[in-house]
């Protein structure tokens, strides 16, 4: 399943899929970007960062795809299971400041 | 231990009234901040603080006011409360700015 940039708030997939979230930064300054993991109640988690620097970065099931050419962002999770239904946000770093961008609930079905 | 802890976690109170929400963190960070998170779940930045400097101060009503005594410290005083403050505040920590930033649970205000 995919989200499609930020007016799709809300991403339902089948456990075991993959998931792909996206977003769309505005900030060409931007330089670090990070995806946080936001579960019911709790705090935003960190997943995963990169560098403006790079264009991909791999962690345990996570994948970050940054395309700085149109400003867009993506993370794919493999495999996706009950436990990550949450909501996702991209956030950037330009600066001192850290900008999050409008999350997207993602819910995995049985 | 908890690595950034605030407190309340849920904070009822009346139109009018003045709180305040209390944010420590043992990382040793240099920076934090306060979120603001509305019911729609968009996170937007209100104060950030580097070793007890004001470095971000957005566009929040006057009635807020942080307080950050030592850098492991930053509180959010909040007067006059309005319905419209109802939200979740997060209190958020990071080793410089610009660093990944480590969250609170959030308080949950609820302005009746």
């Amino acid at each position: 399943g995919e989200s499609v940039g930020l007016h799709l708030p809300t991403l339902s997939v089948q456990e075991g899929d993959n998931s792909i979230i996206n977003c769309a930064y505005s900030n060409s300054a931007s330089d670090y970007f990070i995806w946080y993991k936001q579960e019911s109640g709790k705090g935003p988690q960190f997943i995963i960062d990169i560098r403006s620097n790079m264009d991909k970065r791999q962690g345990q099931r996570v994948t970050v795809l940054l395309n700085k050419t149109v400003k867009h962002l993506s993370l794919q999770i493999a495999a996706t299971q009950p436990g990550d239904s949450a909501v996702y946000f991209c956030a950037e770093t330009s600066g001192s400041r850290l900008t999050f961008g409008e999350g997207t609930q993602l819910t995995v079905n049985p | 231990d908890t690595a950034v802890s605030q407190t309340p976690k849920y904070l009822v109170t009346q139109m009018g009234n003045d709180k305040s929400i209390k944010c420590e963190q043992n990382l040793g960070h240099d920076t934090m901040y306060w979120y603001k998170q509305d019911s729609k779940k968009f996170l937007k930045i209100m104060f950030s603080y580097n070793n007890k400097e004001l470095i971000i101060n957005e566009t929040v009503p006057n009635r807020f006011s942080p307080k950050s005594p030592d850098k492991a410290h930053l509180n959010l005083h909040i007067n006059s409360l309005e319905l419209g403050d109802s939200a979740v505040y997060f209190c958020a920590s990071s080793r410089d700015r610009g660093s990944e930033a480590f969250f609170g649970q959030g308080t949950r205000l609820t302005v009746v």
